[in-house]
């Protein structure tokens, strides 16, 4: 029924500290990826899981970036020792995942503020 | 490198066509997709193009030329609410999906 949703869809936080971003996708979505945009800029790849295969890390842009998926729905984006530069609104989108080219549904986002 | 440009900003009037280009450089590919997105809001989808030639959908309608790495959005009849950015994104030939910085539209009564 819903759509894909994300929590928080705010978060400030300090230099230095760890965030944890979440994603629910739309039920029966097998395909679950996670982008990252700074202002004005261009959707920026970090993630993609599909069923069990193991995920594509690489978009992510630092050892500091992880991401899991548990039971092959919920996803969890773990920033960890974050910078001022992680500051962006990090986007959850999930697709059926029958075939590469399905369209992606895109949740709300989490704006994160590093401080 | 793999590279979508298409314009910052561009500005139309209420009831106007306008047409927003996109060009790409990428690594194969496999569909062109267009998304909008309102501002403080989430992309949502509003067409994909793998085939050259012209896919229309009431208002909206993209064009794709796989040849010359083109493609556009056209938007008819513009109503207040198609202020947006609208996000062209092309899918390589790893099936990743690549995306430009999008184009602001913002349209005048």
């Amino acid at each position: 029924g819903a759509g894909v949703s994300q929590s928080p869809s705010n978060k400030v936080t300090e230099k230095g500290k760890d965030v944890e971003l979440r994603c629910d996708p739309i039920s029966g979505h097998t395909a679950l990826y996670w982008y990252r945009q700074s202002l004005g800029q261009g959707l920026e790849f970090l993630i993609y899981f599909q069923g069990n295969s193991a995920p594509d890390k690489s978009g992510l842009p630092s050892d500091r970036f992880s991401a899991e998926r548990t039971g092959g729905s919920v996803s969890t984006l773990t920033i960890q020792r974050t910078q001022q530069e992680d500051s962006a609104v990090y986007l959850c989108a999930s697709s059926l995942g029958t075939g590469h080219t399905d369209t992606q549904y895109f949740g709300p986002g989490t704006r994160l503020t590093v401080l | 490198g793999q590279n979508i440009d298409q314009p910052t900003e561009m500005t139309a009037t209420e009831g106007a066509i306008v047409q927003i280009n996109c060009t790409y450089q990428t690594s194969g590919f496999n569909g062109l997709f267009w998304y909008q997105q309102h501002a403080g809001e989430a992309p949502t989808f509003l067409s994909y193009n793998v085939l050259d030639g012209l896919e229309e959908k009431g208002r909206f309608s993209s064009f794709l030329s796989r040849s010359k790495g083109y493609s556009y959005l056209l938007l008819k009849e513009l109503q207040m609410k198609d202020s947006a950015s609208y996000l062209c994104a092309v899918m390589d030939s790893n099936y990743q999906l690549i995306w430009g910085a999008g184009t602001k539209l913002i349209i005048k009564p």
